[in-house]
């Protein structure tokens, strides 16, 4: 099915782990997104992409990386988890700049 | 820089009730505005947008109108159904990077 699909799920990591976070869109949208979602603060842009390999930090950006070699592909790494990373992440995609987003079903990451 | 203010929560109503869910901005130029809604465990979907001042935005028996001359969006149902429970988020879009910038969101719950 078209859409927007974020893996894991779920994901139960270790403080100084690497973990990589997916998404992937099948309307090959231009724009992508990364927000994290945190009780008293919504949602909080990280890093965004307006095409394959340009990337731009967000509101948030320390202590992530993203790539963009596919359209429909906009991973989100995490080099070394802290706790303060424990979030819902949400991908989100859009077709120009300014048109609505579309947003996956999230990611929970625990960091212990 | 942006920003947008919407009402604190949590909202309880009785089904039938009339919702209102107040929303302010602050931006530079002319900003693209919109609801999202997120039900539990989801991802956030887009409920309704207008882009340009005094445009109505209608979905599912929702509405918000573009006020510029009081920064205003508010989030109105005639009646709500308890299948209205849910997070509401308020966002706006503009400047360069088209990154949507979220207020904290209500969250409604609608009793039978």
């Amino acid at each position: 099915d078209a859409g927007i699909t974020q893996s894991p799920r779920y994901k139960i990591t270790e403080t100084g782990r690497q973990v990589t976070l997916m998404c992937h869109q099948t309307w090959s949208h231009s724009y992508m997104f990364w927000y994290r979602q945190d009780l008293g603060h919504g949602l909080r842009l990280i890093y965004y992409s307006a095409a394959a390999d340009i990337t731009d930090k967000g509101e948030v950006p320390d202590g992530y990386v993203v790539s963009r070699s596919k359209t429909e592909n906009f991973p989100l790494t995490l080099e070394s988890a802290t706790r303060s990373q424990t979030s819902v992440y949400f991908c989100a995609s859009s077709e120009t700049g300014n048109q609505p987003q579309h947003f996956g079903d999230g990611t929970r990451l625990s960091i212990l | 820089g942006n920003s947008v203010t919407q009402m604190e929560g949590p909202v309880t109503l009785s089904e039938e009730a009339f919702l209102t869910i107040n929303c302010t901005y602050t931006a530079t130029g002319y900003p693209s505005l919109f609801w999202y809604v997120q039900y539990p465990g989801e991802g956030l979907q887009l409920l309704l947008k207008a882009t340009k001042a005094d445009d109505k935005g209608s979905n599912k028996g929702f509405e918000a109108t573009y006020r510029k001359e009081t920064t205003s969006f508010h989030l109105e149902k005639g009646s709500v159904q308890v299948s209205d429970s849910a997070v509401y988020f308020c966002a706006l879009s503009g400047g360069s990077n088209y990154k949507l910038t979220f207020g904290k969101g209500t969250l409604l719950t609608v009793n039978p």
